[in-house]
């Protein structure tokens, strides 16, 4: 198994407050992303690195931010909750150019906005 | 922008038996990616299988395989010998060939196998 964890693994939040989604990984990927699943929408792609402080929106972008100041470390934020961001949250990492060249998906954090 | 779209939201199998669970897609380019992923009850998303648009051979890994039709924009993935811990949802994914290797998934299909 790829080696990628995700913290918090539950959280409940109150709308407005910020909340942090912290992804790390051990295997030195290049590339790493934050999806979200939400019944009926599979999963969407929120924000993605291809690097050190390199990151992109993805199609659900509005209301979260990323930040990537490691290689293993890819935060995804939300300044202010609200309750349409209550969701469960994926990390991935991918290497281009590997033999593989496959997306690998930490556990998931469920994050609830009341 | 391209768009994957899975049909069936649920699908049900004897266990032994076999089940095909269906997948398009649409994109205009020509060499992509195709995945199936599988999501079991403890929510860990695992590779099932992969497809390269390329290669006009069908991906197989033991009792999963595919069927891709390429002027069809079809990817559907067959299991033989349907097993309990089959249960899972199914996803499918597509992906570009070249630039950010952004993944777009269906809605999934839940797979409950029967005893």
């Amino acid at each position: 198994d790829a080696g990628i964890t995700q913290s918090p693994r539950h959280k409940v939040t109150e709308t407005g407050t910020p909340v942090t989604l912290r992804c790390h990984q051990t295997e030195n990927h290049r590339y790493m992303y934050w999806y979200r699943q939400d019944p009926g929408h599979g999963l969407r792609l929120i924000h993605y690195s291809y690097g050190v402080k390199d990151t992109d929106k993805g199609e659900v972008s509005d209301g979260y931010s990323v930040s990537r100041s490691k290689t293993e470390d890819f935060l995804l934020t939300l300044e202010s909750a609200t309750s349409s961001q209550t969701s469960v949250y994926f990390c991935a990492i991918s290497e281009a150019g590997s033999v593989t060249d496959t997306q690998y998906f930490g556990p998931g954090t469920r994050l609830t906005v009341l | 922008a391209q768009t994957v779209t899975q049909s069936q939201p649920e699908m049900s199998v004897q266990e032994a038996e076999t089940v095909t669970l269906s997948c398009t897609y649409d994109t205009s380019e020509s060499d992509y990616y195709l995945f199936w992923y599988k999501q079991p009850p403890s929510r860990q998303m695992i590779l099932v299988i992969r497809q390269e648009a390329y290669k006009q051979q069908n991906a197989t890994e033991n009792r999963f395989s595919v069927n891709f039709q390429k002027a069809a924009k079809s990817f559907s993935l067959k299991i033989s010998d349907s097993q309990l811990g089959d249960a899972a949802m199914y996803f499918c994914a597509y992906r570009r060939f070249q630039g950010a290797q952004k993944l777009v998934f269906g809605q999934g299909t839940r797979l409950t196998i029967n005893p």
